[in-house]
């Protein structure tokens, strides 16, 4: 079964640095998709990044970005020049491209201090 | 504007009460699925379905019960079997074109 791993249950950074959150994820599949949710304290789930693991390119969305290893089965996302509105829980997730289901890692609590 | 609405936002069900939480998405999505988050968790997932009239069970399906009648519909209904019920539910659906997720705003049930 695939699994989700964030070993960061809580991280902080000072406004305006820049931050990395670590997943690492378990699959033998060699086909699918990884995400980065972010969960504000409204509790919406936004998407922030979404890569595919066939394309070796690093997905961007402006501040964000992430270091994809797929060898290595890591999926770091880096938030550059943090903004207080960065603050939120933030998911790493997996899902296979064949298949329907998502499985998501445990979360990641970013703190952005001013 | 497309998306998934869920309500009510808040709902308070007395013990053994049955409760429904509804949720409708109009973006064409085949699949959708519901999901529970305690608080400082992660979202663990309860039901799925990827097609009408057709529903799997998920990690922590004990308790719930869905259907899926209608392609926009997967209402969830939290039986009084279902011993801790007050959590986080979300609701999510997805297609197989860009494979991510969508995501309501949320039911926040307590049990009084």
């Amino acid at each position: 079964a695939q699994t989700v791993t964030q070993s960061q249950p809580e991280m902080s950074v000072q406004e305006a640095e820049t931050v990395t959150l670590s997943c690492t994820y378990d699959t033998s599949e060699s086909d699918y998709y990884l995400f980065w949710y972010k969960q504000p304290p409204s509790r919406q789930m936004i998407l922030v990044i979404r890569q595919e693991a066939y394309k070796q390119q690093n997905a961007t969305e402006n501040r964000f970005s992430v270091n994809f290893q797929k060898a290595a089965k890591s999926f770091s996302l880096k938030i550059s020049d943090s903004q207080l509105g960065d603050a939120a829980m933030y998911f790493c997730a997996y899902r296979k491209s064949s298949g329907q289901n998502f499985v998501f890692g445990p979360g990641t609590r970013l703190s952005v201090l001013p | 504007d497309g998306g998934i609405t869920q309500s009510p936002k808040y709902l308070f069900r007395k013990e053994g009460q049955n409760v429904t939480l509804s949720c409708e998405q109009n973006l064409n999505h085949d699949a959708m699925y519901w999901y529970r988050q305690d608080p400082g968790q992660g979202l663990r997932l309860i039901y799925y379905s990827q097609i009408v009239n057709d529903f799997q069970k998920g990690d922590i399906a004990e308790g719930y019960s869905v259907s899926r009648e209608k392609k926009e519909s997967f209402p969830l209904t939290v039986t009084s079997a279902q011993k801790n019920p007050t959590a986080f539910y979300l609701c999510a659906s997805s297609n197989y074109g860009t494979g991510r997720a969508f995501f309501g705003q949320g039911t926040r049930l307590t049990v009084v």
